[in-house]
């Protein structure tokens, strides 16, 4: 039974760029929920979808958007990078939005 | 103020120790607690998860929660070096609701 999985694993991004990271829920899971951890720190809440839609949001930017798909997939989308946004982006997955959540490995991004 | 509060660390102990993790928060209305444990450079793994104040226990580790002092903790018996790690808790108000984490301690159990 495969874990919540997240791709890609490490990048390199330039200030001004845009970025795609993309993540599978576990298997029977269907909401999403997405995660910046900086080094160092607990992580922040971004976003929760759960049937396509974006349910809850952080205290984060409109350059962080994100999108389900019918399939539970998400991905979360970073416009204008800032060097203050290179973190450790965690996907996490649940049964619904009320549940216990499970985190994949995460996405590094390094912004420069 | 942090609504979760965590001491830094690192924390260090010898193996075969009784580990003491704690959590402060400032929100009375949280209601769901939850412990994690993340290695370096991966995702957070689920140990604990608790509801209500108390004690709950699973293997080597046990949870305790006191609302009313608004303080969790997470025990670990009989340390290893494999758990080594940080441990981070999480809590929120309502099912449904996302939740808060606290930054983190840092344990290293030495062999």
């Amino acid at each position: 039974d495969a874990g919540v999985t997240q791709s890609p694993t490490h990048l390199i991004k330039t200030r001004g760029q845009q970025v795609t990271l993309r993540c599978s829920p576990k298997s029977g899971h269907d909401t999403v929920s997405w995660y910046q951890q900086a080094l160092g720190q607990g992580p922040q809440f971004i976003f929760q979808y759960y049937e396509e839609e974006e349910r809850q949001r952080g205290n984060f930017p409109d350059r962080f958007s994100g999108h389900q798909f019918p399939n539970y997939s998400s991905e979360l989308n970073v416009n204008a990078l800032l060097l203050g946004d290179s973190a450790l982006y965690l996907c996490a997955s649940s049964e619904e939005p009320g549940n216990t959540i499970y985190f994949g490995e995460g996405s590094w991004l390094t912004v420069v | 103020q942090k609504e979760v509060e965590q001491d830094p660390g690192p924390l260090s102990v010898p193996e075969g120790a009784i580990v003491s993790l704690n959590c402060t928060y400032s929100n009375s209305a949280f209601q769901y607690f939850m412990w994690y444990r993340q290695y370096s450079r991966k995702g957070p793994e689920l140990l604990m998860y608790t509801y209500s104040s108390g004690n709950k226990e699973d293997g080597r580790f046990t949870a305790q929660v006191d609302k009313s002092s608004k303080y969790i903790s997470l025990f670990i018996r009989d340390s290893q070096p494999s758990d080594s790690a940080t441990y981070l808790c999480a809590m929120r108000r309502n099912y449904g609701q996302n939740f808060v984490f606290g930054p983190g301690t840092r344990l290293s159990v030495l062999p």
